[in-house]
């Protein structure tokens, strides 16, 4: 089953270092999302793209925040100078172009924990 | 802001018996989802139905839909032990999935 991946699983940082994360999205998938989800909240939209275009990242938290996705296959998303605030779980999504933003296939997640 | 908000917050059951948990919305839409979260499998899409539906039916989940009042139900029958996980909302008002907080159920055996 080539689901969705992300890597890592779990990244524990200190405070002011910067952080990426990776999203392999199923094959044949052009649209990826990424989300953040806090403790007891729902995932909360940051970013999509198509293919490599970023459609929107209006909703990225602050300009720490940056995602791309060079060569329209996976993603990556940095933090820079992490914050207390940013530790949660990042997700990312995959789903077709055909499918529009509905039935997307999530991926298991990196959790961050910033000290 | 979080589109759609899930009642109960948490629901505690026994293995067999049926939850029921609700889901409210703001906007119009033109279809809502059930997600599921555990952290076995991280979160899984459930079903979706849309606006002109009343009620859906898969294996042993039910939703109904309510346009007017803008709210869905997720009912699960027969629950099993494996049921235990969180179940989100979620509704498409643009281009991203818009969740709920979840509701938090635990089927105890």
């Amino acid at each position: 089953d080539t689901g969705v991946s992300q890597d890592p699983r779990h990244k524990i940082t200190k405070r002011g270092q910067n952080v990426t994360f990776r999203c392999d999205p199923i094959s044949e998938h052009n649209r990826l999302y990424w989300y953040r989800q806090t403790l007891g909240q729902g995932p909360e939209f940051l970013t999509y793209f198509q293919n490599e275009a970023q459609l929107e990242k209006s909703r990225l938290l602050s300009d720490r925040f940056s995602a791309e996705r060079p060569k329209g296959s996976f993603s990556t998303l940095e933090i820079q100078r992490t914050e207390q605030g940013d530790s949660a779980m990042y997700l990312c999504a995959s789903t077709t172009l055909d499918r529009g933003p509905d039935t997307q296939y999530f991926g298991p997640g990196t959790r961050l924990t910033v000290l | 802001s979080q589109q759609g908000e899930e009642d109960p917050q948490a629901l505690s059951i026994q293995e067999g018996e049926n939850a029921t948990m609700n889901c409210s919305y703001k906007t119009s839409i033109n279809n809502l989802q059930w997600y599921r979260q555990n952290s076995g499998r991280g979160l899984v899409h459930l079903i979706l139905i849309r606006s002109n539906e009343r009620e859906k039916h898969s294996g042993r989940l039910r939703v109904t839909l309510d346009t007017s009042k803008k709210s869905s139900s997720l009912l699960i029958t027969a629950s099993r032990a494996a049921d235990t996980a969180s179940y989100f909302c979620a509704t498409v008002p643009g281009y991203a999935l818009n969740f709920g907080k979840g509701t938090s159920l635990l089927v105890t055996p």
